[in-house]
């Protein structure tokens, strides 16, 4: 497909284990965000890739959160040792021109920690 | 106190009703403000994009920036049962490339 993909859809996961979440962004597209949705919140920003250069990590919630993008595409989103509060919606989005504020966003990763 | 605030509702209102829905911030310095669409289990999608203060209008959707009150606004003409979804507001500052949203208003149409 031509948009933003992700995976899993849905994970349900024991507290204390640790999870990934891959994002398979448009191709092309240089600039590449992970945003959280919380029940009755809005999009909280985690971290954002652009190109080669290094990832602006300001918006992750503690160093059990951590992410990669290997060769400017494919990005994953590890939370290690989960709590019950990183339950949420993981959003990643992907643009090519970060001027105009259009992101591209997929469906999201809904995560349930048990 | 919130960067952005937005009243998450719901708003509930006939098909064929003018909708509006806002936004208020408190940092001057955001530039670029947009309007998203998130339907039920869905990713947001962009709706309306502005730069600094004025109307944009597109179709049956017109988004109003007032910086001296730090106030936003998304209308809907016409409203339809198929608008019924969370519409989120964001904003981003001049130089940064990340958007900072509000909660999202629930709207619901109902035929």
């Amino acid at each position: 497909g031509a948009g933003v993909s992700q995976s899993p859809s849905n994970k349900v996961t024991e507290k204390g284990k640790d999870v990934e979440l891959r994002c398979d962004p448009i191709s092309g597209h240089t600039a590449l965000y992970w945003y959280r949705q919380s029940l009755g919140q809005g999009l909280e920003f985690l971290i954002y890739f652009q190109g080669n250069s290094a990832p602006d990590k300001s918006g992750l919630p503690s160093d059990r959160f951590s992410a990669e993008r290997t060769g400017g595409s494919v990005s994953t989103l590890t939370i290690q040792r989960t709590q019950q509060e990183d339950s949420a919606v993981y959003l990643c989005a992907s643009t090519r021109d970060t001027n105009t504020g259009e992101l591209f966003f997929g469906e999201g990763s809904r995560l349930t920690v048990l | 106190q919130k960067e952005v605030e937005q009243d998450p509702g719901p708003l509930s209102v006939p098909e064929g009703a003018i909708v509006s829905l806002n936004c208020t911030y408190s940092n001057s310095a955001f530039q670029y403000f947009m309007w998203y669409r998130q339907y039920s289990r869905k990713g947001p999608e962009l709706l309306m994009y502005t730069y600094s203060s004025g109307n944009k209008e597109d179709g049956r959707f017109t988004a109003q920036v007032d910086k001296s009150s730090k106030y936003i606004s998304l209308f809907i003409r016409d409203s339809q049962p198929s608008d019924s979804a969370t519409y989120l507001c964001a904003m981003s500052k001049g130089g940064s490339y990340i958007p900072t949203f509000g909660r999202g208003t629930s709207l619901i149409v109902h035929p």
